[in-house]
């Protein structure tokens, strides 16, 4: 069936370190990926997206990758911060039909814990 | 440049009510989409809005109904609660007439709690 999850519920990381976020989908027809940040007591805030006839974006200190081979999307996160410390979600669409347009599948999130 | 905005914030209703919410999408914007996240997963996709219309619905019952006004803002209705219609609700607003490969972006809900 169609999923998108996450490797890991909890991710520790030192503060100044870089952080790897992982996220796995199993629906070949997704072509569309974001990922969000969540606060608590926040909406998901958006950080970054990618298509999938790319394999790389960056952004400001994020990186995300997207390995259609094996359906495997991450988030890097250069030089962590406190700041960082929050939920992190990735999800999916596809748009092969108007039907699924927009229609974003979400994983269960991961947490992330920046230590000082 | 204002964000997307949901109200309210909080509220509390009985089993067997019914709710409203509302959303006013972020300037520039002409699609919406609601959401529901219960506690400690992510969000599920209640359906679409576009051009006033119901474009995509995901797999909520017909208790769940929405409207789209002319200046794009939305409203989401439950009728007859269940006690496991307790969780926070997310509006997110993108751009449409483009099509897919849209991001999404998301008001901070409303968190609404069934007694």
């Amino acid at each position: 069936g169609e999923s998108v999850g996450l490797h890991l519920p909890t991710l520790s990381v030192q503060e100044g370190d870089n952080s790897i976020i992982n996220c796995a989908y199993s629906n070949s027809a997704s072509d569309y990926f974001i990922w969000y940040k969540q606060e608590s007591g926040k909406g998901p805030q958006f950080i970054i997206d990618i298509r999938s006839n790319m394999d790389k974006r960056q952004g400001q200190r994020v990186t995300v990758l997207l390995n259609k081979t094996v359906k495997h999307l991450s988030l890097q996160i250069a030089a962590t911060q406190p700041g960082d410390s929050a939920v992190y979600f990735c999800a999916e669409s596809h748009g092969a039909t108007t039907d699924s347009w927009g229609k974003l599948q979400f994983g269960a999130g991961t947490q992330v814990v920046v230590t000082p | 440049d204002a964000g997307v905005t949901q109200s309210p914030t909080h509220l509390i209703k009985t089993r067997g009510q019914q709710v409203t919410l509302r959303c006013s999408p972020k300037s520039g914007h002409d699609t919406v989409s609601w959401y529901q996240q219960a506690l400690g997963q992510g969000p599920q996709f209640i359906f679409q809005y576009y051009e006033e219309e119901e474009r995509q619905r995901g797999n909520f019952p017909d208790r769940f109904s929405g409207h789209q006004f002319p200046n794009y803002s939305s409203e989401l209705n439950v009728n007859a609660l269940l006690l496991g219609d307790s969780a926070l609700y997310l509006c997110a607003s993108s751009l449409g007439a483009t099509g897919n490969n849209q991001p999404q972006h998301f008001g901070d809900g409303t968190r609404l709690s069934i007694l």
